[in-house]
């Protein structure tokens, strides 16, 4: 089966720097991914990850260590709008296709 | 460039009746996938289409089907709904099945009663 684990909710300041873990089991791992979902909207893709090592898309940077089946996403000078709800997906490949797996989200709350 | 569009936006059903949602992907993306996000249960993978078939199929009743045609619009169709069926349901495409960047649809929300 396949399993990810993320904290439920975190609370930073504004101007600050956040980092969001994310764990993971499963197998015919073929990529992680993180979405922004702020409340009653659609997901928003924020970054993939197939190799080990640190993307960086602006204020934000995604983690992967695939022996670990860890990922982070670091989210710097944060901002109000920044408070969302962040998910972590792991794609996986079987015989049949791929299939997705999103945890469960972590709610960020940013403070003035 | 026009976004994944869903509709309808809205729908309440009654127990028992059965409903079908649509999905438009982006021009030119050619996988469509499916999901479900409740707060209990937050987002989970329904199934994924590529190129009019269905390439993979979550742990979901048989109740839940879904196709693609041939102009890469996908229906999911859910049959006999029950109360538990509430929720969000959206859709996300992507050029292809395996790279990066899937884009979502702002979703139904579809409510039994």
């Amino acid at each position: 089966g396949q399993n990810i684990d993320q904290p439920t909710e975190m609370t930073a300041t504004e101007g600050a720097i956040v980092q969001i873990n994310c764990t993971y089991q499963t197998s015919g791992f073929n990529g992680l991914f993180w979405y922004q979902q702020h409340a009653g909207e659609a997901p928003t893709f924020l970054s993939y990850n197939v190799l080990d090592g640190l993307e960086e898309k602006g204020r934000f940077s995604s983690f992967l260590s695939r022996s670990k089946g860890y990922s982070y996403l670091l989210l710097k000078e944060l901002q109000m709008k920044d408070s969302a709800s962040y998910l972590c997906a792991v794609r996986a490949l079987d015989n049949y296709g791929q299939n997705f797996v999103f945890g469960p989200g972590t709610r960020l709350s940013v403070l003035p | 460039k026009a976004g994944v569009t869903q509709t309808p936006r809205y729908l309440i059903k009654t127990r028992g009746q059965q409903v079908t949602l649509s999905c438009s992907p982006i021009s030119g993306h050619r996988s469509v996938s499916w999901y479900q996000q409740t707060p209990g249960q937050g987002l989970q993978f329904l199934f994924e289409y590529f190129s009019e078939t269905q390439r993979n199929k979550g742990n979901f009743p048989g109740r839940f089907s879904g196709r693609q045609f041939s102009n890469s619009r996908s229906e999911m169709n859910v049959s006999t709904l029950e109360l538990g069926d509430s929720a969000l349901y959206l859709c996300a495409s992507s050029l292809d099945s395996r790279g990066p960047g899937y884009t979502f649809g702002s979703g139904t929300r579809l409510t039994v009663v």
